[in-house]
């Protein structure tokens, strides 16, 4: 049963615009999200985080949002740029239970369009 | 800065062949992790270590095993191959101590024929 779930197999969006990502999750106990990029030929790169304590975490462009009584979360990235076309994965664990394993969804291709 | 390092970078194995995947973390991180990504599939948690000992278990069959050695790097042993078992292995370390992320190598593409 997939806990972290990215619906979006693939999301196209014009250039300077903002991309939003989603993802839901269905474990409780999860308690830091993670986002990840991945591009062919190269492992996932790390993107930004959020703990559960928080709801929103700002770097840069990346924005995630995190919605805890819906168990989801989003990543907003604004403007959107060509090199953000990626594969972008959401990912959840549960560091209360001491259990630094990620659990990833199946990913979002985003294509950033000129 | 230096990253995970996984070698080697591709791998062609035949059926019922075995194949050994090495994995340098990054100097100072005592966790690591493995990760089989199937064609179109999200990565699935395989096995971790930490401070060389095993610290959790995922979706490992029993024909894969892998250790940690003293000097933290870790190899992942896959027996009697099967067509399925090819995949992207993806090798991450981490500096466990909570909330630090998972920082991946790029991974080794094994073909099985």
């Amino acid at each position: 049963d997939q806990q972290v779930k990215q619906n979006s197999p693939s999301l196209s969006v014009q250039e300077g615009r903002i991309s939003i990502l989603n993802c839901d999750y269905t474990n409780s106990m999860f308690d830091y999200f993670l986002w990840y990029k991945k591009y062919p030929a190269e492992g996932p790169t790390f993107l930004i985080s959020i703990s559960s304590i928080k709801d929103k975490n700002e770097d840069g462009r990346f924005t995630v949002f995190l919605n805890k009584s819906a168990k989801h979360l989003s990543l907003h990235i604004v403007p959107s740029q060509p090199g953000d076309s990626a594969v972008y994965f959401c990912a959840a664990s549960d560091l209360a239970n001491r259990d630094d394993k990620i659990i990833f969804g199946k990913g979002t291709r985003l294509h950033i369009l000129p | 800065a230096a990253g995970v390092i996984q070698s080697p970078r591709h791998l062609i194995k035949e059926k019922r062949e075995t194949a050994t995947l090495k994995c340098y973390p990054i100097p100072r991180h005592d966790t690591v992790y493995w990760y089989q990504q199937g064609p179109g599939q999200d990565p699935q948690f395989l096995i971790s270590f930490y401070e060389k000992m095993q610290s959790d278990k995922g979706s490992i069959p029993d024909r894969f095993s892998a250790q940690q050695f003293s000097d933290y790097h870790s190899e992942l042993n896959m027996s009697s191959l099967e067509l399925g078992d090819s995949a992207l292995y993806f090798c991450a370390s981490s500096l466990t101590g909570g909330g630090s992320p998972l920082h991946f190598g790029n991974g080794t593409r094994l073909t099985v024929t």
